[in-house]
Formats: structure tokens, C-alpha cells, sequence
């Protein structure tokens, strides 16, 4: 499975989109992008997940570069409740999950 | 709701006592996996059960074991735990769809201290 690059932590405004990047410049084509937030002392969240066209869910957007080595998963109006380590996670259909480090997404008031 | 449910949440045992985690799921997936989380790191595969058959992870130690004895439940067992063995352990369960994505589902996970 392709490799991440997350930044390590980024700051939103209450009620701004929040916009995390993800760098996976080695993925392959059959290789899905994944998205997951860990709240504290919760488990791991699923939020979207793609493979090759942008994605929209109730929760989030993810747009997924035309050369799919990056993306960005888009949070329309973040709330104080969105506070949470973001997990970027490449991999192909029945490979396990590697977390990484994820991003530090503080929401402010 | 159809969920992934732990129990304990919470779970104090002794240096070296036998301890069991317990999962159960709603969402009848054929795959359940047991992730270990120390504190300030990223949560980490122990094995996976895909329908009855175990497939652990490679740097599993020995002292972790897991039970699966029907589709909603899975057990995690840690023989003689340690203090090093103090985590939030994960449950998460997925199955494969038509699409050919195996999304998973996690549980709130259960805090294991070892004193």
C-alpha cells in the first residue's frame, strides 16, 4: 500500500470549511483513499473513502487529484465537535489499514 | 442502529492476570479485527478473523490470542499481561460489497490499565 504525507496539525475558524490534505504520490491504480477521524478517547470514525472521482457524503468531500497523488478531504462548515486526528489511509481492496501520524485538526471558536 | 459494540469500555486488571475483551457486531460483516492503540500512537493491526479463518499480524506477540465463535462476536484474550500491554484496544469490523471496497466499521474501544 502507497504511503501518506499529512500535515501534523492545522487550525480551523468555527463554521469555515476545513480543508486537509493527503500526499500519496506512490499510489497505484487500484488503490482506494481513505478517511478517518479518531476523536479523543473514541475509536476511529469512517468518514469517505474514493478511488479515482470526487466523493461527497453527508460528513465530508474528498477531491482526488487527476493524477491521484493527492487529495483532500474538505469538511464544509467545521464544528467544535470536528476537533480530531485525521487519518489519510491508502490501500488496496482487502489490504489492512495503516494509520499514520493523521492531522491534528483543532477547531476554534 | 446497526453497530460495533465493546465491552468493557473500561477494564483494570493485574500484572500478569488473564484478561478478555469482548466485541459484538450488528452489521453482520464476515471480517473482525482487533487493534492495540498506545497512548499518543496511531492504532496498530493485532489479527483479523475473515469468517472463521485467523490471520494474525506478524509482530503479534504470542501473549495476544483472539476467539471468534460465531459471526457477531469476537473475543481478544492477553494471557499474562504486561505493563507495557496498557492500550486502547479496538475492535472494527467490515465485509466486502459489490463495489469492491471493505470500509471498516470501529467500536468505541476498550481501555485496558495493567497495574
Amino acid at each position: 500500500d502507497a504511503k501518506t504525507t499529512q500535515p501534523t496539525s492545522m487550525d480551523c475558524a468555527e463554521g469555515r470549511a476545513a480543508n486537509l490534505p493527503c500526499n500519496h504520490s506512490t499510489i497505484s491504480g487500484n488503490e482506494y483513499v481513505y478517511w478517518y477521524r479518531q476523536i479523543h478517547s473514541q475509536g476511529p470514525q469512517y468518514i469517505i473513502h474514493g478511488l479515482k472521482n470526487n466523493e461527497t457524503n453527508e460528513m465530508a468531500s474528498l477531491i482526488i487529484t487527476e493524477d491521484r497523488k493527492s487529495s483532500t478531504l474538505i469538511l464544509p462548515h467545521a464544528t467544535l465537535r470536528d476537533t480530531a486526528v485525521y487519518y489519510c489511509i491508502v490501500k488496496y481492496y482487502g489490504n489492512k489499514l495503516v494509520f499514520g501520524a493523521g492531522t491534528i485538526l483543532r477547531v476554534k471558536s | 442502529d446497526a453497530m460495533v459494540i465493546q465491552n468493557p469500555r473500561y477494564q483494570v486488571t493485574q500484572f500478569g492476570k488473564p484478561v478478555t475483551l469482548s466485541c459484538s457486531q450488528t452489521l453482520n460483516h464476515n471480517v473482525m479485527y482487533w487493534y492495540q492503540q498506545k497512548s499518543s500512537q496511531a492504532p496498530k493491526l493485532l489479527f483479523h478473523y475473515y469468517d472463521k479463518d485467523f490471520n494474525n499480524e506478524a509482530d503479534t506477540p504470542d501473549n495476544f490470542q483472539s476467539r471468534r465463535p460465531n459471526t457477531s462476536f469476537c473475543f481478544l484474550d492477553i494471557r499474562s499481561p504486561g505493563l507495557g500491554d496498557a492500550a486502547m484496544y479496538l475492535c472494527a469490523t467490515s465485509t466486502r460489497d459489490y463495489r469492491g471496497t471493505d470500509t471498516q466499521y470501529f467500536g468505541p474501544g476498550t481501555r485496558l490499565t495493567v497495574l
